[in-house]
C-alpha cells in the first residue's frame, strides 16, 4: 500500500500561472485536509473534506479551491499563483475527524516566481 | 480558539545525552487528542505518538518518552541517549473533537516545531 501520495513532488511557477496538486490515499479514510508548511510556521490547514462531496475552509483558504474527486482523491488548485504561495504543500488523510491519527504524504515543494 | 506552543526553536545535543523537547497546548474542549510528527530532513512528516485528554499515563517507546500533564496543559517529548539519526524538527500537534458548533472537526493545529540537531 503507498498510503498518502501526491503529485507532483517539486513545481516551479511564474505568477498568475495555475496549477492543481494532486493528493490520493488507498487508506480508505474518509477525512482529507491539505496544509501548508512555511518556515517557523509549523502547518497551517489550507481546506478540508470531512468525506467524500465535502468540502470546508482551513485557517488559510485565499487563493485556493479544492475538489474532493472521489473517497481517495483530493485536488488542490491554484487559479493565478502569488509569490506568498511559495511554500511546501501536505496532504493528510484521517479514518474519522478530530480523533484519529492524521497521516501525511511526502509534499509538494512549490516555488512562484 | 486551540493554539499549541513549543518554545524552544532550536536545541543541539551531543550524541548520547538525553533531551526534552517542551509541548504548552490550550483549548477549551475537555475531550481533545494531542500527537508529535518527526520530520527528518528528507521532509515527509512521520507520526510519533497520539494521546487523547483523558489518558494521563506516560509512555514510554524505546528511547522515546511523553509526559502527559494536564494540570499544567503541557505534553513533553523525551530522547534518552540521543542519537545522530535523531536530529529532526519536532512538531507537536493538537486536536479538538468537536468544534463549537458541536460537529466533529478534526483541525490539527501545530506548534512551530523545534529544530533538534545531534551532533556525533
Amino acid at each position: 500500500n503507498a498510503g498518502v501520495t501526491q503529485t507532483p513532488k517539486f513545481q516551479v511557477l511564474k505568477t498568475g500561472q495555475s496549477m492543481t496538486l494532486q493528493c490520493a490515499q488507498d487508506m480508505n479514510h474518509n477525512s482529507m485536509y491539505w496544509y501548508r508548511q512555511d518556515p517557523g510556521m509549523g502547518l497551517r490547514l489550507i481546506y478540508y473534506s470531512a468525506s467524500e462531496g465535502t468540502t470546508d475552509k482551513g485557517e488559510v483558504p485565499n487563493g485556493y479551491n479544492v475538489s474532493r474527486l472521489n473517497k481517495r482523491e483530493f485536488s488542490l488548485r491554484l487559479e493565478s499563483a502569488a509569490p506568498s504561495q511559495t511554500s511546501v504543500y501536505f496532504c493528510a488523510t484521517c479514518r474519522r475527524e478530530g480523533q484519529d491519527t492524521q497521516y501525511f504524504g511526502p509534499g509538494t515543494r512549490l516555488t512562484v516566481l | 480558539a486551540q493554539k499549541v506552543t513549543q518554545a524552544q526553536t532550536e536545541i543541539s545535543v551531543v550524541e548520547k545525552e538525553d533531551v526534552t523537547l517542551d509541548c504548552v497546548y490550550e483549548t477549551r474542549d475537555t475531550t481533545y487528542y494531542l500527537f508529535w510528527y518527526k520530520q527528518p530532513p528528507s521532509g515527509e512528516l512521520v507520526f510519533l505518538i497520539r494521546r487523547n485528554s483523558f489518558d494521563e499515563q506516560n509512555e514510554i517507546s524505546g528511547r522515546y518518552s511523553w509526559n502527559f500533564q494536564k494540570s499544567t496543559s503541557s505534553f513533553n517529548f523525551t530522547i534518552t541517549a540521543s542519537q545522530v539519526v535523531d536530529s529532526a524538527v519536532y512538531f507537536c500537534a493538537l486536536s479538538e473533537a468537536y468544534n463549537a458548533g458541536g460537529t466533529s472537526y478534526g483541525k490539527l493545529t501545530f506548534g512551530q516545531g523545534t529544530i533538534l540537531t545531534v551532533h556525533p
